[in-house]
């Protein structure tokens, strides 16, 4: 059981878009703007393609975007491609005792 | 180009012991708090772990408090994760992770170390 809850997955074909959302508590994601999203492909490392909430790493395209409200975020993925297809956690800061915290992981299928 | 580069994982028996390494490079490692994050087969990632720059703060997860120690070596850019009384639940690929400098997000991951524990 993670503390973030994801959808385990979620579809879209290419060029439209997918929404994933990540709810968590009044303790972390609706406290905190210190909301990521990572994007995994098989066996390899997670990659950031969103930090604090909505901000993206250079390089990372501008098709991927972030939103919070309340205690939920969202990760959108707007005119999907091929390669986008890959498990997507979204992680909050949770304070100084259990600092970080991470959903279960949301796999997208591009069709 | 900033690498991590983790190394140490295999196959324990319950009750056992290992030492993960992550070797860091291409950046000021004391300069940074460092992490190590686990995600079992099949699930989300889990924090596990963190240090801060010169290794004098650190803090772990209730799940492996008294078990493990995280450690670093600021001369050899190296960050440790000693584990004791391996159980099965601790079966995972091991990740070590750099929070950016502003502190708000993991902005850098290694490839990972896979530890198995079974009999």
């Amino acid at each position: 059981q993670s503390a973030l809850t994801q959808p385990r997955s979620v579809s879209g074909s290419p060029g439209q878009s997918v929404t994933i959302s990540c709810t968590g508590t009044s303790s972390d994601v609706g406290v905190y703007n210190h909301v990521s999203w990572y994007q995994q492909h098989p066996g390899k490392a997670p990659k950031l393609m969103i930090y604090d909430v909505s901000k993206r790493p250079s390089g990372v395209p501008d098709r991927f975007s972030g939103s919070k409200s309340g205690n939920t975020a969202s990760l959108t993925i707007s005119g999907l491609q091929a390669e986008d297809e890959a498990d997507y956690s979204c992680c909050s800061y949770a304070g100084t005792y259990t600092p970080w915290v991470f959903g279960g992981g949301t796999k997208l299928t591009v069709l | 180009e900033v690498q991590l580069v983790e190394s140490g994982g295999g196959l324990v028996q319950p009750g056992g012991s290992l030492r993960l390494s992550c070797a860091a490079s291409g950046f000021t490692f004391s300069r940074y708090w460092m992490h190590w994050v686990r995600q079992a087969p099949g699930q989300g990632l889990v924090w596990v772990s963190r240090a801060d720059g010169d290794g004098s703060t650190t803090t772990y997860a209730d799940s492996v408090k008294g078990r493990f120690t995280i450690s670093r070596d600021n001369a050899e850019n190296t960050l440790y994760l000693e584990m004791n009384s391996l159980r099965a639940e601790d079966t995972a690929v091991y990740y070590c992770a750099r929070v950016s400098s502003a502190g708000t997000t993991f902005d850098s991951w290694g490839q990972g170390t896979l530890v198995t524990v079974s009999s």
